[in-house]
């Protein structure tokens, strides 16, 4: 059965903190990995990592992908209240199926 | 285009009731599912269809029904409502065509209270 793991499950900073959050998986047949954002509603798709591909950048927003250790991180640099969130971290495994992970809390503070 | 839309946004049921969740993509995407999200409990894959005419279960598929008649909507149904089934619901979709078929689209969600 695949995996995801999430770490921290919360995560509490002031503006302008950078922010690490973690996710390590156990998928059969690594293909990628995609991380979400959740705001009050759906989620919203920010990265995919795949073999070829081990770091994506979006503005403030960056990842990396370490197939040996079998993870990812997130970054956040110079954080926003605007980023307070639920980060989802999810891997395709068989049947095009994803298996997500329980999320990070972040909240960001003035 | 709209993207995925659901209805009702909010249901109250009682125990024992049924209702059916409506889910509805214009993106023409071949890759339907349906979500529940727990507080503090991430996503869990309810139903899922690969195309019309064709639906899989997924992890907590007990309780729901699905089906799929055309490419756009994908129903899901609950028979005799019971409060462990208050959650959010979402629907998502993606498709081959685009660069990855595992960037799902999401649905705004229902949110289903059991009393």
């Amino acid at each position: 059965e695949d995996k995801v793991v999430q770490s921290p499950l919360s995560l509490v900073v002031h503006e302008g903190d950078t922010v690490t959050l973690n996710c390590s998986y156990e998928v059969t047949n690594f293909r990628s990995l995609l991380w979400y954002k959740q705001e009050k509603k759906a989620p919203t798709f920010l990265f995919m990592l795949t073999s070829s591909g081990i770091e994506k950048k979006s503005g403030r927003l960056s990842s990396i992908l370490d197939k040996k250790e079998l993870s990812s991180i997130l970054n956040i640099t110079a954080t926003q209240t605007g980023d307070s969130a639920i980060y989802l971290c999810a891997v395709p495994g068989s049947n095009y199926k994803l298996t997500f992970g329980k999320g990070t809390l972040l909240t960001v503070n003035p | 285009n709209a993207g995925v839309t659901q209805t009702p946004k909010f249901r109250i049921l009682k125990i024992g009731q049924s209702m059916t969740l409506q889910c509805t993509q214009d993106m023409n995407h071949n890759y339907m599912y349906w979500y529940r999200q727990d507080p503090g409990m991430g996503l869990k894959l309810i139903y899922y269809s690969v195309g019309a005419g064709i639906t899989d279960k997924g992890e907590v598929p007990n309780g729901y029904n699905v089906s799929r008649s055309t490419t756009e909507d994908f129903p899901l149904r609950l028979e005799l409502a019971a409060p462990s089934q208050t959650s959010v619901y979402f629907c998502a979709s993606s498709s081959f065509r685009d660069r990855s078929f595992y960037e799902q689209y999401f649905g705004p969600g229902t949110r289903l209270t059991v009393t």
